[in-house]
């Protein structure tokens, strides 16, 4: 597609239930990347995905958080037992090959979590 | 370790006046420093980047950053602000080496007020 696409949009949940939010980025990308933003806050850095390298984890919060990229492509980003912290737009973002491209973002995934 | 300030939570600043919404960076190496806008119910979107050559780098409507390398800065100036460009603004670097996702500053709320 054109774009970054993010699938569901909302997604209203039950504490303790696992949740997976999807992630297809532009055609071509090879680095992507998971963010949180709470309510009117900056972005929270989760987890980055660049080519055939082992992923940068280092901002996933908790071990309840994973995330996983298929073929170099379609991202899921996996969030187990949630909690009502949990609750955020998780964005995802990807760029192209070259460190001096910036990142192309999703229209993200608002999860609540009740 | 790869950050980004930007100290202001919110600018105010009347219809037609110049704005200007700071940010300062810490990094390795060299940076590439990046600006986005989001607007309400809205996805990131792309302003301007510095990569290297002139220290002032024009963007998207309107908008412009100054990178000031002794003082770590890249500030987002506009010299006429409009209504319309009320929103949340990120700052955002990569490193050259080392770290090589993006990180994001907290976010400033710009408010024009006509």
């Amino acid at each position: 597609g054109a774009g970054v696409s993010q699938s569901p949009s909302n997604k209203v949940t039950e504490k303790g239930k696992d949740v997976e939010l999807r992630c297809d980025p532009i055609s071509g990308h090879t680095a992507l990347y998971w963010y949180r933003q709470s309510l009117g806050q900056g972005l929270e850095f989760l987890i980055y995905f660049q080519g055939n390298s082992a992923p940068d984890k280092s901002g996933l919060p908790s071990d309840r958080f994973s995330a996983e990229r298929t073929g170099g492509s379609v991202s899921t980003l996996t969030i187990q037992r949630t909690q009502q912290e949990d609750s955020a737009v998780y964005l995802c973002a990807s760029s192209p090959p070259g460190q001096s491209v910036g990142a192309f973002f999703g229209q993200g995934t608002r999860l609540t979590v009740v | 370790a790869q950050s980004v300030a930007q100290p202001e939570d919110q600018v105010n600043v009347a219809e037609g006046n110049p704005l200007t919404v700071k940010c300062t960076y810490s990094v390795s190496g060299n940076p590439y420093l990046f600006w986005y806008v989001q607007y309400p119910n809205r996805g990131l979107q792309f302003l301007l980047k510095y990569i290297t050559g002139d220290n002032l780098v024009k963007g998207s409507y309107g908008f412009e950053a100054e990178f000031n390398k002794s003082q770590t800065s890249f500030h987002l100036k506009k010299p006429s602000a409009l209504v319309s460009d009320s929103a949340l603004y990120f700052c955002a670097v990569r490193g050259d080496t080392g770290r090589r996702a993006l990180t994001f500053g907290s976010g400033t709320r710009l408010q024009v007020q006509p």
